[in-house]
């Protein structure tokens, strides 16, 4: 049971190349949520999904773009990247049921 | 206005004393609230949620809500060095249903 995986754990990147963060969870959830994390500011929600299907902004959606493509998987992409998107970002998924939030182990993310 | 406030800190207390987190929240119909610890460079973890008015306790967390005060707060007693980290409110939006937002989190530092 791997939980919530996400992949890359690293990158750098030049200003304007695009990437996807892949975010699978193997826990039969309906919930899933990006978020980054910077000093200071805590988590903050970029773009969620409540259930397969649908799919919601966040705090932060700028610059981001999210595709639920089953119910196991979540994937978050940036199209033109900024410097201000280096960050760590943290998928997560959650049982309705129990109402807890599993966390992935996180992907930083360097934009240069 | 952020949806959920926490006092900034840093909070620095001695080993054995109280420690007390507090958290406000502007969506007066959120149901469900959280508080996650997060050590450096690790994911977060949930320590306790909470969902009534009043006091829940686990061992030696207290988590407090007062929903017409709109206000959450965590007391962690006889506070530990392995207690030091980044503690975050999170809390499950009333008027979003599935959005799920957290504070900038407060740091801890319990010294010996």
């Amino acid at each position: 049971n791997a939980g919530v995986t996400q992949t890359p754990k690293f990158q750098v990147l030049k200003t304007g190349q695009s990437m996807t963060l892949q975010c699978a969870q193997d826990m039969n959830h309906n919930s899933m949520y990006w978020y980054r994390q910077d000093p200071g500011m805590g988590l903050r929600l970029i773009y969620y999904s409540a259930s397969e299907g649908t799919t919601d902004k966040g705090e932060v959606p700028n610059g981001y773009n999210v595709s639920r493509l089953n119910k196991r998987e979540f994937s978050l992409r940036l199209e033109s990247a900024a410097p201000s998107q280096t960050s760590v970002y943290f998928c997560a998924s959650r049982d309705t049921g129990a109402n807890v939030l599993t966390f992935g182990a996180g992907s930083r993310l360097t934009v240069l | 206005q952020k949806e959920v406030e926490q006092n900034s800190g840093p909070l620095s207390v001695p080993e054995g004393a109280i420690a007390s987190l507090n958290c406000t929240y502007s969506d007066r119909g959120s149901q469900s609230f959280f508080w996650y610890r997060q050590y450096s460079g690790k994911s977060p973890e949930l320590i306790m949620s909470i969902y009534s008015n009043g006091d829940k306790e686990d061992g030696r967390f207290t988590a407090q809500l007062n929903k017409a005060s709109q206000y959450v707060s965590l007391l962690i007693r006889d506070s530990q060095p392995s207690d030091s980290a980044t503690y975050l409110c999170g809390l499950l939006g009333g008027t979003s249903y599935g959005k799920l937002t957290f504070g900038q989190g407060t740091i801890l530092t319990v010294h010996p």
